[in-house]
């Protein structure tokens, strides 16, 4: 399996402009998971879904992240607009279910954002 | 709310030394613990999970422990390599949830 597949590599923006990051989850995996990391405040979890539905959106910084998952092997993470201070490292990360032996968690190599 | 800690915040070390890596946590109503491996520009790999009911985990030069009742792990690294140069973060997973919560990490550099 090709693992955690993350696109964009780098984004560069403007302010104001719409962001959309992409993830293909690991093949299998039930779970999946966007986090944001920032010198400042670390890994942060935005939102995660279990089999394609939302579960918990609560670290979702504002209205302006939205999350889809349209299917079981891709994702999206959308800002609209963008604003400097979402410039961050966002990964995407899957995993099986708590009942299966290998509960670790895979993480993709992240989109390195910044918004000028 | 769970919090979690990681000390040192950064480690340099000579090759060939063994090395202690510590996290704690504040609630220890934990389901498991998982230890990550980031190198610079990339994601993080898990290289070690400790269910709740365990005491440690080992692979390879990795050896990690599970104090609950303390909230306490440590990972030790035995016969440290360059390429052991790394952050390490530590992520406690709280029951019945599926949110882990990252510790702030540990910034190792092993020189040869």
């Amino acid at each position: 399996d090709a693992g955690v597949i993350q696109s964009p590599r780098h984004e560069v923006t403007e302010m104001g402009q719409e962001v959309t990051l992409r993830c293909k989850p690991i093949s299998g995996h039930d779970y999946l998971f966007w986090y944001r990391q920032t010198m400042m405040r670390g890994l942060e979890l935005l939102i995660y879904f279990n089999n394609n539905v939302p579960i918990d959106d609560s670290g979702m910084p504002e209205d302006r992240f939205s999350a889809k998952m349209p299917n079981a092997s891709f994702s999206t993470l959308k800002i609209q607009p963008s604003e400097p201070r979402d410039s961050a490292v966002y990964f995407c990360a899957s995993r099986a279910g708590l009942n299966r032996v290998n509960e670790k968690l895979f993480f993709g190599s992240g989109t390195q954002l910044s918004v000028l | 709310k769970q919090e979690v800690t990681q000390i040192p915040a950064a480690l340099s070390v000579p090759e060939g030394e063994n090395l202690v890596l510590n996290c704690s946590f504040t609630d220890s109503a934990i389901y498991n613990l998982q230890w990550f491996r980031q190198d610079p520009g990339k994601g993080l790999t898990s290289l070690l999970l400790i269910q709740s009911s365990q005491r440690e985990q080992t692979s390879g030069r990795l050896n990690a422990s599970l104090d609950k009742s303390s909230g306490r792990s440590t990972l030790y690294i035995a016969a440290s390599q360059p390429g052991d140069s790394a952050t390490y973060l530590c992520a406690v997973g709280p029951t019945g949830f599926q949110k882990l919560v990252f510790g702030t990490g540990t910034r190792l550099l092993v020189s040869p």
